[in-house]
């Protein structure tokens, strides 16, 4: 079945460079697209970027000159990697399989707090 | 940026009641909708996509219409597990955005 695991730290310091994965299993990242969603505690969902089958990326405009996102597919694994983290950084990251538009399958999500 | 407006931000119900979810898109999207249920301290799940197709799984209680910039989602005859936030989100283009949510509560 499919499933996505995210991982990485909790807690980050202001300036500081956050580093996600996600491991994805039953479906291949060259046949899928992943992409990144934030959801700021109590607050709503916000797209951040996507890596599609064929490698090519979309980033959403507001953290595009921070985010970069890449996969190793031998490993079946996505990378988000963020840098000059600020306190409103903070909340839950998800990665989710996008079959075009929808996202149609989710992580458990990871929490990070950005706090000195 | 595709701007989606959802209405209202909460709603109490009562199991049994049907209750309607509307989300406005900021341009034309054809069609291109789709619609999440969120409960708390889960990750969201697809409920609906194409405006109107139900994701496999998906009681049929649950269904989508809409076209243009207007959009629905109708719940018919409220179960416990449905008391939770509904997102919409624009599948036109990038920016995928979404709507700001709907808690829906019991009444």
């Amino acid at each position: 079945q499919v499933q996505l695991e995210e991982s990485g730290p909790g807690l980050m310091q202001p300036s500081e460079t956050l580093s996600l994965t996600c491991t994805v299993s039953g479906f291949s990242l060259t046949s899928n697209g992943v992409g990144w969603v934030r959801q700021p505690l109590g607050k709503g969902l916000v797209w951040m970027g996507t890596i599609w089958a064929g490698g090519s990326t979309n980033y959403n405009s507001a953290v595009q000159s921070r985010l970069s996102i890449s996969r190793d597919t031998s490993k079946s694994q996505v990378f988000l990697k963020m840098n000059s983290l600020q306190p409103e950084d903070t909340g839950t990251y998800y990665c989710a399989r996008q079959m075009g538009a929808p996202f149609d399958y989710w992580g458990q999500g990871v929490m990070v707090t950005v706090s000195s | 940026d595709i701007q989606m407006t959802q209405s209202p931000t909460s709603l109490a119900a009562s199991v049994g009641e049907s209750v309607t979810i509307t989300c406005l898109a900021s341009e034309d999207i054809y069609g291109s909708l789709v619609w999440y249920q969120q409960k708390p301290g889960k990750s969201p799940q697809l409920l609906i996509y194409g405006a109107t197709i139900l994701e496999d799984g998906i009681p049929s209680r649950f269904s989508g219409s809409g076209s243009d910039t207007q959009y629905s989602l109708k719940i018919n005859s409220l179960q416990p597990e449905d008391f939770a936030s509904y997102y919409c989100q624009n599948g036109l283009s990038t920016p995928w955005t979404f709507g700001g949510g709907t808690k829906l509560e019991l009444k």
